[in-house]
């Protein structure tokens, strides 16, 4: 099976900007979470979707917002970029369908912020 | 709020040591249980995982990790140590009402072992 995948790759946007971020989780899989991971604050939860709907949330703001497609593909769309934006965003997939899944990670969407 | 805490922030060994990195986490219902890994350059990848059953589960590459509900702790071991184990590890807690979708990670531990 082929692993989950992130587009693109790296990024450089500007302050107040808009950018999105693409996820394609494993054949199979139904749920979509985003993760931020910066050096200072570590590994945060965004969001999970799980069938087209949002079903977990962080305590990110507003400017923060996803959407899943039929397919569980994901996108994250970030408005209005500020320097502290600046991570690896990561994506993970999982059946979602029990209380014990894992999740599998994708290899990141470097964003930086100028 | 629910937390995760990690012990060390970094850990320095020799190859053949043994290994134990602390992971605490704070919330009183069902938890699921994580250990992942980050090697240099590479993307997160699942060690091992507790969702029930016997506290004493078993991983890839030789790790294994104990889950003490009483003191709502899963560390992470190791008996031997190789250079190929420098990565940076995360602990990580899902609640079960969650339905595994939100993980809770600790800081993560770096580990450096020398050759």
């Amino acid at each position: 099976k082929a692993g989950v995948t992130q587009t693109p790759r790296y990024l450089i946007k500007t302050r107040g900007q808009q950018v999105t971020l693409s996820c394609s989780p494993i054949s199979g899989h139904r749920s979509v979470s985003w993760y931020q991971q910066t050096p200072g604050q570590g590994l945060q939860f965004l969001f999970e979707y799980f069938s087209e709907t949002q079903r977990n949330k962080g305590n990110f703001p507003g400017r923060f917002s996803g959407r899943q497609f039929s397919n569980s593909r994901s996108e994250m769309n970030v408005s209005t970029l500020e320097l502290g934006d600046s991570a690896l965003y990561l994506c993970a997939s999982s059946t979602g369908t029990s209380g014990g899944n894992e999740q599998y990670f994708g290899p990141g969407t470097r964003l930086t912020v100028t | 709020a629910q937390s995760v805490s990690q012990h060390n922030h970094h850990v320095i060994l020799s190859e053949a040591a043994s290994l134990e990195l602390g992971c605490n986490y704070s919330y009183g219902g069902t938890v699921n249980l994580f250990w992942y890994v980050q090697y240099p350059g590479q993307h997160l990848q699942l060690l091992l995982k507790y969702f029930s059953g016997d506290p004493l589960v078993k991983g890839i590459k030789g790790f294994e990790a104990e889950f003490i509900k009483s003191k709502f702790s899963f560390n992470l071991r190791k008996p031997s140590v190789q250079w190929s184990d420098t990565a940076e590890y995360f602990c990580a807690v899902s609640l079960f009402y969650n339905q595994g979708g939100k993980l809770i990670f600790g800081q993560g531990t770096e580990l450096s072992v020398k050759p």
